[in-house]
């Protein structure tokens, strides 16, 4: 166990639909990463979230929009689905000063 | 622009052999250079790591050899066993650029 979680676990939903994804980071870790799995693309770097700013921007597209709150939990929107968007999608946290992510269990997004 | 290429796609092994993995990169800013094992609907764990400054790093059956001047670094498996058999992917990491660049993933299978 990492220590992030992810939630939910399991998504379906349909074409022009909107969703978020919730991650958790490890107790005291400022950064929170976001990435996406699919099967043609591989890892995917998405955003970076440190202590509340966005940090770092990655292959997201602008469909798709990040936040990370005061309690340091993040989210990922995805609006307007196609089937494409259909992945798996990682949260990863890190400690300030460190440069080990540890990944949360993902959530598997379905678009049908 | 992929930044980090891995080979090969796939891989079997018979237990108790040796299995590697091959990676280069081209971005000579990367200065961390991480393993990742993944299995099946779980999110990447965090194997093995390197930095630049060495040339080996060995924890039990894992090492993972760097070879700077050529950018290309490995992950050798000593007795692979049959709970070795998962995806492995290697990445790179620049703390100025924020984010981990993975390769494509190697599957390995481990076979009696």
């Amino acid at each position: 166990d990492s220590g992030v979680t992810q939630t939910p676990k399991h998504l379906i939903t349909a074409t022009g639909q909107r969703v978020t994804l919730r991650c958790s980071p490890r107790s005291g870790d400022l950064s929170v990463y976001w990435y996406q799995q699919s099967l043609d693309q591989g890892l995917q770097f998405l955003i970076q979230y440190y202590n509340g700013e966005e940090r770092a921007k990655g292959n997201i597209l602008e469909r798709f929009s990040a936040q990370q709150f005061p309690d340091l939990h993040s989210e990922l929107n995805l609006s307007s689905l196609e089937l494409g968007d259909s992945a798996l999608y990682f949260c990863a946290s890190r400690l300030a000063g460190d440069s080990e992510q540890f990944f949360g269990p993902g959530t598997r997004l379905t678009v049908l | 622009q992929q930044q980090v290429k891995q080979s090969p796609q796939s891989l079997i092994v018979q237990k108790g052999g040796i299995s590697i993995i091959n990676c280069a990169y081209e971005n000579t800013a990367f200065d961390y250079f991480p393993w990742y094992q993944q299995f099946p609907g779980k999110g990447p764990a965090l194997l093995i790591a390197i930095r630049p400054d060495v040339s080996e790093k060995k924890e039990g059956r894992f090492t993972i050899s760097f070879n700077k001047s050529a950018k290309q670094f490995s992950l050798h498996i000593m007795d692979s066993q049959p709970g070795d058999s998962a995806t492995y992917f290697c990445a790179a990491f620049t703390g100025g650029g924020n984010k981990l660049t993975f390769g494509t993933g190697t599957q390995l299978k481990v076979e009696l």
